[in-house]
């Protein structure tokens, strides 16, 4: 039982590429999430899904898309990224809403620098 | 919507002391108040959750005790050891909500 995987675990940009971040998980949850993780800045929601099929924006969705076409991917793309980009992506699952009291379970992270 | 702000940013205590680190909340609808532990280099885990109808919650060292009036709530951790350091996420999600909002963390240091 793996839990919750990222690709790639680290990754440099030059301005104005694109990439996409895999977040995968194994137990069977229907709700996922994407975090940005900045020093000083805590932990924030860039989009998230509440099942398969489903997308919806965080606190810090600009510059950022996503998808999720099988209930165990997440999928996060930057089409051009910017300097301000930089950070470490975290993905999420949990098996209830936020608000019902489900753990989440993080991934181990991606470090994007963007140059 | 919920904004969490948590206090202090950076905390070091000596090893055995105890560490408190205090979150308030905006949204009086905050009904999931969980707590993550995160070391350097690794995920964040949780470690204690409490709900809006709980004032206090233990599991062996540390605890959470939530004031709803006051919309604060605030971890304990008693008997500090070394491996208590890490960065601390306070969280909340009021009812009706699918997402977390986290604070901005607070860097525990034990001093051994």
């Amino acid at each position: 039982n793996a839990g919750v995987t990222q690709t790639p675990k680290f990754r440099v940009l030059k301005t104005g590429q694109s990439m996409t971040l895999l977040c995968a998980q194994d137990m069977n949850h229907e709700y996922m999430y994407w975090y940005r993780q900045d020093p000083g800045m805590g932990l924030r929601l860039i989009h998230y899904s509440v099942g398969e099929g489903t997308t919806a924006k965080g606190e810090v969705p600009d510059g950022y898309n996503v998808s999720r076409l099988k209930k165990q991917n997440f999928l996060l793309g930057l089409e051009s990224a910017a300097p301000s980009q930089t950070s470490v992506y975290f993905c999420a699952s949990s098996n209830l809403a936020g608000a019902q009291g489900s753990e989440q379970y993080f991934g181990p992270g991606t470090r994007l620098t963007v140059t | 919507g919920e904004n969490v702000e948590q206090h202090p940013s950076t905390l070091s205590v000596q090893e055995g002391d105890s560490a408190v680190i205090k979150c308030t909340y905006s949204d009086s609808a905050s009904n999931y108040f969980p707590w993550y532990k995160q070391e350097l280099g690794k995920r964040p885990q949780l470690i204690i959750d409490i709900r809006s109808n709980v004032g206090e919650k233990k599991d062996q060292r540390i605890a959470v005790t939530l004031n709803k009036t006051a919309k604060h709530f605030s971890l304990h951790i008693t008997e500090t050891q070394p491996e208590d350091s890490a960065v601390y996420f306070c969280a909340a999600s009021f009812t009706g909500s699918y997402q977390l909002t986290f604070g901005k963390g607070t860097k525990l240091s034990v001093i051994p």
